[in-house]
């Protein structure tokens, strides 16, 4: 057990609907990250948060946005949902290092077990 | 990031050491060495991380080159658990955005 929760396991929708996704990071950790896994892409970062501040940005489209809230929990939200959208998307949670990498570099990351998402 | 290259797949008999390696010819002097492992329906797992020096802990050992441009993953003793894709990844300690950039991986096959 990673200590990392991500709710729900599993979401069925339509094409051009829009669904959130719920991250619970392990207690103490700062940082949040979230992952798409396709089958065709592979593994790819989206975005990370830090104590509610966004850090990084990766290939994260505009339909998607996330937030991080004072308790930590971050939620990534898709919206207008496409067939190519199914996936698996991972939260994972970091501790930050110090005050020279306020965001954790080279900290482990910890990932759930993910939210399998279809779109129908 | 610097790029890492590993074998697409690899197979090891039960109970007997694995030897995953990866390259990265690219690696400069501030990058760690993360390996990470994702087991089927799960989500990636940390497993190791260096810088210079070989490290071990409970899951693995992590053999450095000298001169830093390959790294072997040494799992002493393979276990049907241990079925995964390992992930060999290059981060650079000046980043302060700490993502993780994976790449195709190793998929290995435990034979009991």
């Amino acid at each position: 057990d990673s200590g990392v929760t991500q709710t729900p396991k599993h979401l069925i929708t339509a094409t051009g609907q829009r669904v959130t996704l719920r991250c619970s990071p392990r207690s103490g950790d700062l940082s949040v990250y979230w992952y798409q896994q396709s089958l065709d892409q592979g593994l790819q970062f989206l975005i990370q948060y830090y104590n509610g501040e966004e850090r990084a940005k990766g290939n994260i489209l505009e339909r998607f946005s996330a937030q991080q809230f004072p308790d930590l929990h971050s939620e990534l939200n898709l919206s207008s949902l496409e067939l190519g959208d199914s996936a698996l998307y991972f939260c994972a949670s970091s501790k930050k290092e110090g005050q020279l990498n306020p965001a954790g570099s080279n900290q482990p990351q910890h990932f759930g077990d993910g939210t399998r998402l279809s779109i129908l | 990031d610097a790029k890492t290259t590993q074998p697409n797949s690899m197979e090891s008999n039960e109970e007997e050491p694995v030897h995953l390696p990866c390259n990265h010819s690219t690696i400069s002097g501030t990058d760690y060495i993360h390996w990470y492992r994702q087991l089927p329906s799960q989500g990636p797992e940390y497993v190791i991380h260096g810088l210079t020096s070989n490290v071990n802990n409970r899951m693995a050992s992590l053999a450095i080159a000298e001169d830093r441009k390959s790294s072997t993953l040494i799992l002493h003793r393979a276990t049907l658990r241990d079925a995964a894709v390992y992930y060999c990844i290059l981060r650079d300690r000046r980043s302060g955005a700490n993502n993780l950039f994976f790449g195709t991986g190793t998929r290995l096959t435990v034979i009991p």
